[in-house]
């Protein structure tokens, strides 16, 4: 089975400075990896995906996340903390022993922006 | 623009009744749809996958009498909670898959739909 622990339930920086989401992924196959943000009373939106093809991924709004294979980690980053990143973030991962597409997702990580 | 519409974006009714949600893929033909049911504060549970023109596979646990999933056209997959009971409040997203299907193309999600049950 595949699995997604995600390290703290909330995280909490100043404005401008480096966000850091925790993902640890667990999986008997190479995994697909995908970060995803939820803002209040709304669905998830897509930051960013790994397929394989390059181990630094960029996403939007500034973000990137890095496949670490011998960590079995997939942290997400930005340099600099806007107001407008406060909102709830999911790590999820798929891969064909679960069906095409079939998403488990971690707990999900609350950032807060302090200005 | 959105690619997933999801409607009604939030419902309350009394206890008994049944309640349908809308999710329409709006920029292409998705033979594949699914549901989630998400508790304040927690993350997102798959409930059920629903194939165009066959029966929806539900996962382990869900109700499949009491979550009546449709998925009559290729543009659309409907949600009913039948019987609806204060239990069953929850924040319902579906998504659907892009492109191919595949493990690497990610899911688009709708906005939810918040349903509260009196």
């Amino acid at each position: 089975a595949q699995s997604v622990t995600q390290l703290g339930s909330h995280v909490s920086v100043s404005e401008g400075a480096l966000v850091l989401l925790r993902c640890n992924y667990s999986s008997s196959v190479p995994p697909y990896l995908f970060w995803y943000v939820q803002y209040p009373n709304q669905g998830l939106q897509l930051l960013l995906k790994y397929t394989s093809a390059a181990t630094l991924v960029k996403g939007i709004n500034g973000f990137e996340a890095e496949f670490k294979k011998s960590e079995t980690s997939f942290h997400l980053t930005k340099p600099s903390a806007h107001m407008s990143d406060a909102a709830e973030y999911f790590c999820a991962v798929s891969g064909a022993i679960q069906g095409a597409q079939k998403l488990v997702f971690g707990q999900g990580t609350r950032l807060t922006i302090n200005p | 623009g959105a690619v997933v519409s999801q409607h009604p974006s939030w419902v309350i009714c009394k206890s008994g009744t049944s309640v349908k949600i809308e999710c329409r893929s709006l920029d292409f033909q998705a033979t594949t749809m699914f549901w989630y049911r998400q508790f304040p504060k927690q993350s997102l549970m798959l409930m059920a996958t629903s194939n165009e023109g066959s029966k929806a596979t539900y996962e382990q646990g869900v109700e499949k009498d009491k979550f009546l999933i449709n998925h009559a056209s290729l543009t659309l997959s409907t949600l009913t909670v039948t019987s609806a009971h204060p239990e069953d409040s929850s924040f319902y997203i579906c998504s659907t898959g892009t492109g191919s299907i595949s493990p690497s193309n990610p899911q688009h999600f709708g906005d939810g739909t918040r349903l509260s049950i009196l």
